[in-house]
């Protein structure tokens, strides 16, 4: 069974920087992207990036190029999200997804002094 | 980035019901390789989304057939027949043709 498992909820000051992550398993970890999508709450879903565990190229969409950075430790099977410079507009669920098919249960980072 | 845009925001229905939610693509999401990436998700509270519906039309492992999936192009059509208590929630269309893929902002399913 396919599953990613995300760390636990993130309270964070101003400027500060966070690093999520996602634990695969039950597939070859390899073998497909790993997506990572923001949702601010009541809000719509927005691709951040994707990497690529395989060779851990990345993609970025342009908003997030300063703000995100993906990596992917294949001997754990877990892919991470650091983000920088935290502000309130970072306030928002984060979720990884395997291909869209499936998803981690989110992690909810709330950026408040 | 190709824009989708879902209508109605919004939509009551009595259980037992049928709804359709409409799903427009700024641009066509036939990819080079034939394949259209449109799919449909259901977001229930403090949940993540759930696939139902994957290349505008195939029903995800598990999800019933009272979801159908339509379209071609740039429109596109989710259909809920017999609608049950647990079909409430957001529904969202996604598309995975071109990078950087992008989602619809939503449609509520709310009980009349």
């Amino acid at each position: 069974e396919v599953q990613l498992q995300q760390s636990g909820p993130e309270l964070q000051r101003p400027g500060a920087s966070v690093k999520l992550s996602c634990k695969a398993s039950g597939y070859t970890f390899t073998e497909y992207y790993m997506y990572w999508v923001k949702q601010r709450p009541k809000q719509s879903l927005e691709l951040i990036g994707r990497i690529d565990p395989e060779d851990g190229s990345t993609d970025y969409v342009e908003k997030f190029k300063n703000k995100a950075t993906l990596t992917a430790d294949t001997s754990s099977n877990t892919a991470y999200m650091q983000l920088s410079s935290l502000t309130s507009e970072d306030t928002a669920t984060y979720f990884c997804a395997r291909n869209w098919l499936y998803w981690g249960q989110g992690v909810m980072v709330t950026v408040s002094s | 980035d190709v824009v989708m845009t879902q209508t109605p925001v919004s939509m009551s229905v009595s259980l037992g019901g049928q709804v359709s939610i409409s799903c427009r693509s700024s641009q066509s999401l036939v990819h080079n390789n034939g394949n259209t990436y449109l799919s449909w998700y259901i977001q229930k509270p403090s949940q993540s989304p759930q696939l139902l519906i994957y290349k505008v039309s195939n029903r995800f492992s598990g999800i019933s057939d009272r979801f159908s999936g339509s379209g071609s192009g740039t429109d596109f059509t989710l259909k809920i027949s017999r609608v049950e208590p647990d079909d409430l929630g957001v529904y969202y269309c996604g598309q995975g043709t071109q990078y950087p893929h992008t989602f619809g902002a939503g449609t509520k399913l709310e009980l009349k």
